[in-house]
């Protein structure tokens, strides 16, 4: 596809069910990255893929999350008896070239809300 | 003190008003450094770079002042279109997993 594409766009759940969150990068982008946004705030970093390197895992929450990126393209991002501090903007971003350049492309995110 | 920090605003300013962001960062250490704009419920988008001796782009200047921590971001003559967030951003090191956004400073530009 022509940019980052993340699935669902909305997903509404209950408090303690668990949750999957899809990123398909641009194709040949090397470095992934997820993002949190909740409401009115900035965007908090959650984890980093980089080629076959083992991931930045160090901005997870707690244990309930969790990611994978299967052969080096598409990630998901799992959420395990979600709560409702949850709620918010999933955002995936990747990249051509990992640090310096920085030119993130970011995906339209994912909104999840937990009742 | 936050790694990066920026002034949540909003910024209210008529149309053709110049305005001016800064962005303050704590690790002297960082390399890069990069300015995006959001727009009200979109994704991030890259506006521009932050080079050493500074750079334009049009109606935007972005400018380091290393000695101080700070970055800023200009805007001349503002348009209604203008209006979004702007999120800057640091990095560190030379490796990816180090970019860290600030809040955001929103920017209203009325008619």
């Amino acid at each position: 596809g022509a940019g980052v594409s993340q699935s669902p766009s909305n997903k509404v759940t209950e408090k303690g069910k668990d949750v999957e969150l899809r990123c398909d990068p641009i194709s040949g982008h090397t470095a992934l990255y997820w993002y949190r946004q909740s409401l009115g705030q900035g965007l908090e970093f959650l984890i980093y893929f980089q080629g076959n390197s083992a991931p930045d895992k160090s901005g997870l929450p707690s244990d309930r999350f969790s990611a994978e990126r299967t052969g080096g393209s598409v990630s998901t991002l799992t959420i395990q008896r979600t709560q409702q501090e949850d709620s918010a903007v999933y955002l995936c971003a990747s990249s051509t070239t990992p640090g310096m350049l920085a030119k993130l492309f970011f995906g339209s995110g994912t909104q999840l809300s937990v009742l | 003190r936050k790694e990066v920090e920026q002034d949540p605003g909003p910024f209210n300013v008529p149309e053709g008003a110049t305005v001016a962001f800064n962005c303050t960062y704590s690790n002297s250490a960082s390399q890069s450094f990069f300015w995006y704009r959001q727009d009200c419920r979109k994704e991030p988008k890259l506006l521009m770079s932050v080079y050493s001796s500074g750079n334009e782009d049009g109606r935007f200047t972005a400018q380091l002042n290393r000695a101080s921590q700070y970055i800023s971001l200009l805007i001349r003559d503002s348009k209604l279109s203008d209006s979004a967030t702007y999120l800057c951003v640091v990095n560190p090191n030379n490796a990816g997993n180090m970019l860290t956004f600030g809040g955001g400073t929103r920017l209203m530009v009325k008619p």
